[in-house]
């Protein structure tokens, strides 16, 4: 089956530090990989995505490059902020062969990120 | 353009109560999809509708269902509830439904606490 795992969290840093969320996957057929971002009290919106090898999403600072020879989909960005705070979630979405998985995105288990003044 | 809305926002039920919970999806999105996010299970997809269609389910029992309307508004209902249901409820809309090619976007969710 198709499957994300996230590192584990939480994740504290100082603000204006570097930050490595580690995210790989198992998959069957094609996936397209997204990072959502959920604040306090919302839903989630979507961060950046990726639709096939060797792209790079980016969004705000935020990127991750789809590496298929190792299955991962690491976020990373130079310098946080303190509004950068929230958990965020690695997810797929496959297209199989002949049809695709329709409307079901398979998320991590979120990791959540705590950046201090 | 108005985003996903979900109502109510907050909902407490007892044990064997029934409980239906809405979503208005983003105008023209004909694809609404529902998760349900606990604290031990995290997100985990429960069903997905297609111009008022079911085209694809989670692994959730019978008691979890759903429906949508001609207008792409749709429902979800839990029949019995149980401790275990307690959980956010996230509606999400898109285009088309097929992730590779359109993104889904997210609304606020429903938090239902069973007690």
């Amino acid at each position: 089956g198709n499957s994300v795992t996230q590192m584990e969290g939480p994740v504290t840093l100082s603000e204006e530090a570097f930050l490595t969320i580690n995210c790989t996957y198992t998959a069957t057929g094609y996936p397209s990989l997204f990072w959502y971002v959920q604040y306090p009290g919302e839903g989630l919106q979507l961060l950046l995505k990726a639709t096939k090898a060797d792209d790079k999403g980016s969004n705000k600072g935020f990127e991750a490059t789809y590496r298929k020879e190792t299955t991962s989909f690491h976020l990373e960005k130079g310098s946080v902020q303190v509004s950068d705070s929230a958990v965020y979630f690695c997810a797929l979405s496959v297209a199989n062969a002949g049809g695709t998985s329709y409307g079901k995105l398979t998320f991590g288990q979120g990791t959540i990120l705590t950046v201090h003044p | 353009k108005a985003g996903v809305t979900q109502t109510p926002r907050y909902l407490i039920k007892t044990r064997g109560q029934q409980v239906t919970l809405s979503c208005s999806p983003i105008s023209g999105h004909r694809s609404v999809s529902w998760y349900q996010q606990t604290p031990g299970q995290g997100l985990q997809f429960l069903f997905e509708y297609f111009s008022e269609t079911q085209r694809n389910k989670g692994n959730f029992p019978g008691r979890f269902s759903g429906r949508q309307f001609s207008n792409s508004r749709s429902e979800m209902n839990v029949s019995t509830l149980e401790l275990g249901d307690s959980a956010l409820y996230l509606c999400a809309s898109s285009l088309t439904g097929q992730g590779f090619y359109d993104e889904q976007y997210f609304g606020p969710g429903t938090r239902l606490t069973v007690t």
